[in-house]
């Protein structure tokens, strides 16, 4: 079981905007700024999207952003495209020995 | 650019110990205000950490695999390494070294490398 809670599955048709939330607890999500999204293609290594909650690296397209109320962060995909059809997970700082904890993944379907 | 590549031995028999290591090339491992990770993700399941090396050398592991990791760094060879000792079919995953930057967040993968135990 995974330590951040997300939706196994989402889906939109392309052109429309999706939202992925990422549930956790004051220990982490809620605690802290630090949380960020990863998308992974089949057979490929994740890539950073969204850092700090809402920061995106350069290069990414400004079709994907990030938010985050109370425990529970989002992930927000606008102008769906077909090579938005992949795997996305959530991360956190965590005040527990952890330290680091993800989501269980989001498998994105584009119509 | 800086890239990271994982190698090491695809195959670990159960109860042995499976060993891999990071080659860091187009910078310099011993930069200061980075960690270096192992992250591993079992076949159709999510990521899990594994633990990470900071700069300094200072080690922080996950503490459901603490007692079997071992992460080291050789500056000589700018790269990383990772021990996992004991192994068992559970352990069997695609493993990726992983750089973490200023914040808490990995900015930077390897390609992965899978990882099967079986005897």
């Amino acid at each position: 079981q995974s330590a951040l809670t997300q939706p196994a599955s989402v889906s939109g048709s392309p052109g429309q905007s999706i939202t992925i939330s990422c549930t956790g607890t004051s220990s982490d999500v809620g605690g802290y700024n630090y949380v960020s999204w990863y998308q992974q293609h089949p057979g490929k290594a994740p890539k950073l999207m969204i850092y700090d909650v809402s920061k995106r690296p350069s290069g990414v397209s400004n079709r994907f952003s990030g938010s985050k109320s109370g425990n529970t962060a989002s992930l927000t995909i606008s102008g769906l495209q077909a090579e938005d059809e992949a795997d996305y997970y959530c991360s956190s700082y965590t005040s527990s020995s952890t330290n680091w904890v993800f989501g269980g993944g989001t498998k994105l379907t584009v119509l | 650019q800086l890239q990271l590549q994982e190698s090491g031995s695809g195959l670990v028999k159960p109860s042995q110990t499976l060993s891999l290591t990071c080659a860091v090339s187009g910078g310099s491992i011993s930069s200061g205000g980075y960690s270096w990770s192992w992250i591993r993700q079992p076949p159709g399941k999510g990521l899990e950490w594994i633990g990470y090396i900071y700069h300094s050398g200072s080690t922080y592991y996950n503490p459901s695999l603490k007692s079997r990791v071992t992460i080291s760094v050789d500056r000589s060879k700018n790269q990383f390494s990772l021990k996992l000792s004991s192994v068992t079919a559970a352990d069997t995953a695609v493993y990726y070294c992983a750089r973490a930057g200023s914040g808490w967040y990995f900015d930077l993968w390897g390609r992965g490398t899978l990882v099967t135990v079986s005897s």
